[in-house]
């Protein structure tokens, strides 16, 4: 079993739409969670991070359940520069800094 | 600002060659990765390093060896480069001290093994 999994799509949306993403992850002993957003196979980038208690950041929500092991990530009102591919991170154990990555999941707005 | 840095950005090697993949952060980041991306498979880790002197097996560390020369630099050998290696090669650099924190990335090495 893959250390992190996601849907990896791709979503097509229309413009305005609401979207959301799933994520697992195989070690209950986790510590941070995190989306990262990656353009056009350039390096990626830090959308959020995710707390235990759930946040928010403007259209995006991030959601995190211990229990079920997994992560979400609600884009609301979503608009053509949300194209993207999101990917879900894990950090291991503190100690050990292993920081995994989802295959990531495509996602396409449309006019 | 330079962040992180990765040399070369592009490299073509033939089959049987080696090279060293560069990596270099002023950020004073403890925490040093490197990831190879093909299509459709996200970023899979290589190696990592939590801190100088420290380097760790990752996902898909067959084929590579890695050196944290120091806090600084942290760099990706392939010995015998193989067409199986062509990807994109990505460094990252994370500061352990708080929880949170996000990781940072290199621009990427375009590398294609023929």
């Amino acid at each position: 079993r893959k250390e992190v999994e996601q849907d990896p799509g791709p979503f097509n949306v229309p413009e305005g739409a609401t979207v959301a993403f799933n994520c697992t992850y195989s070690n209950s002993a986790s510590q941070s969670f995190f989306w990262y957003r990656q353009d056009c196979r350039k390096e990626p980038k830090l959308l959020m991070s995710v707390y235990s208690s759930g946040n928010e950041d403007g259209r995006f929500t991030a959601q995190l359940n211990r229990a079920s092991q997994y992560i979400s990530l609600l884009i609301r009102d979503s608009k053509l520069s949300d194209s993207a591919t999101y990917l879900c991170v894990v950090l291991g154990i503190e100690g050990a800094q292993k920081l995994v990555f989802g295959q990531g999941t495509r996602l396409t707005i449309n006019p | 600002n330079a962040g992180v840095t990765q040399t070369p950005k592009f490299q073509v090697l033939k089959t049987g060659q080696s090279m060293t993949l560069q990596c270099a952060q002023d950020m004073n980041h403890n925490s040093m990765y490197w990831y190879r991306q093909d299509p459709g498979m996200g970023l899979r880790l290589i190696y990592y390093s939590a801190s100088e002197g420290t380097t760790d097996k990752g996902e898909v560390p067959n084929g590579y060896n890695v050196s944290r020369l120091n806090k600084r630099e942290f760099s990706l050998r392939l010995e015998s480069a193989a067409p199986s290696q062509t990807s994109v090669y990505f460094c990252a650099g994370r500061d352990r001290g708080l929880v949170n924190t996000e990781a940072f990335f290199g621009q990427g090495t375009r590398l294609t093994v023929v």
